[in-house]
């Protein structure tokens, strides 16, 4: 079955440190996206992308970059982590417009606490 | 930009019952979709039910079923003989039906709790 995972589930880190959060997902869809999650504030968009070699910032995006080299991964990076990135992160894909189911699928979540 | 807004931060039900969730949204588009997620304590999030915008008839799946009420902006989920496995938080969710607007835009959420 086509699946989204995200890598770690978990991860604590230091201040100042650069993190990377792995997505992959099996679906072949092309657009995927960035999620953080925050208690009172839902789901915000930080970055997505709609294809190889396309990105786009969302909502949250400073502090964080992505990558798309392939259909597969996104990964996330925070380049410098700072405490207010203490969150719950999830990423989705989507197929786009027009070519079929409309809905997002997404990972299990990965927890990030930045102490 | 669009906006999705949940009024009900926590909404109780005892087991069995019918319970109805708000959302509504702010939007100046003709065309989308419209969705509920289900994320449960496992923190998967799970789609619920979807509801494309040019379609008048209301989407149902088992016990789920919506109110959509285009001109009102409003989507409201019913869930019918409530039990315990429907316990966790109700995202409601949009996103456009353009080319390039792919992404969906989350309201706050709606935090059920079904008393047994």
């Amino acid at each position: 079955d086509a699946e989204i995972t995200q890598s770690p589930r978990h991860k604590i880190t230091e201040t100042g440190r650069q993190v990377t959060l792995a997505c992959h997902q099996t679906w072949n869809h092309n657009n995927m996206f960035w999620y953080r999650q925050d208690l009172g504030h839902g789901l915000r968009l930080i970055h997505y992308s709609y294809g190889v070699q396309d990105t786009n910032k969302g909502e949250v995006s400073d502090g964080y970059s992505v990558s798309r080299s392939n259909t597969e991964d996104l990964p996330l990076t925070l380049e410098s982590a700072a405490s207010s990135q203490t969150s719950v992160y999830f990423c989705a894909s989507s197929p786009r417009t027009g070519q079929g189911r409309v809905e997002a699928f997404f990972g299990q979540g990965t927890r990030l606490t930045v102490v | 930009a669009q906006t999705v807004t949940q009024s009900q931060p926590e909404m109780s039900v005892q087991e069995a019952e019918t319970v109805t969730l708000s959302c509504t949204y702010d939007t100046s588009e003709s065309d989308y979709y419209l969705f509920w997620y289900k994320q449960p304590p496992s923190r998967q999030m799970i789609l619920v039910i979807r509801q494309e915008a040019y379609k008048q008839q209301n989407a149902t799946e088992n016990r789920f079923s919506v109110n959509f009420q285009k001109a009102a902006k409003s989507f409201s989920l019913k869930i019918s003989d409530s039990q315990l496995g429907d316990a966790a938080m109700y995202f409601c969710a949009y996103r456009s039906a353009g080319v390039g607007a792919d992404g969906l835009t989350f309201g706050k959420g709606t935090h059920l709790i079904i008393q047994p």
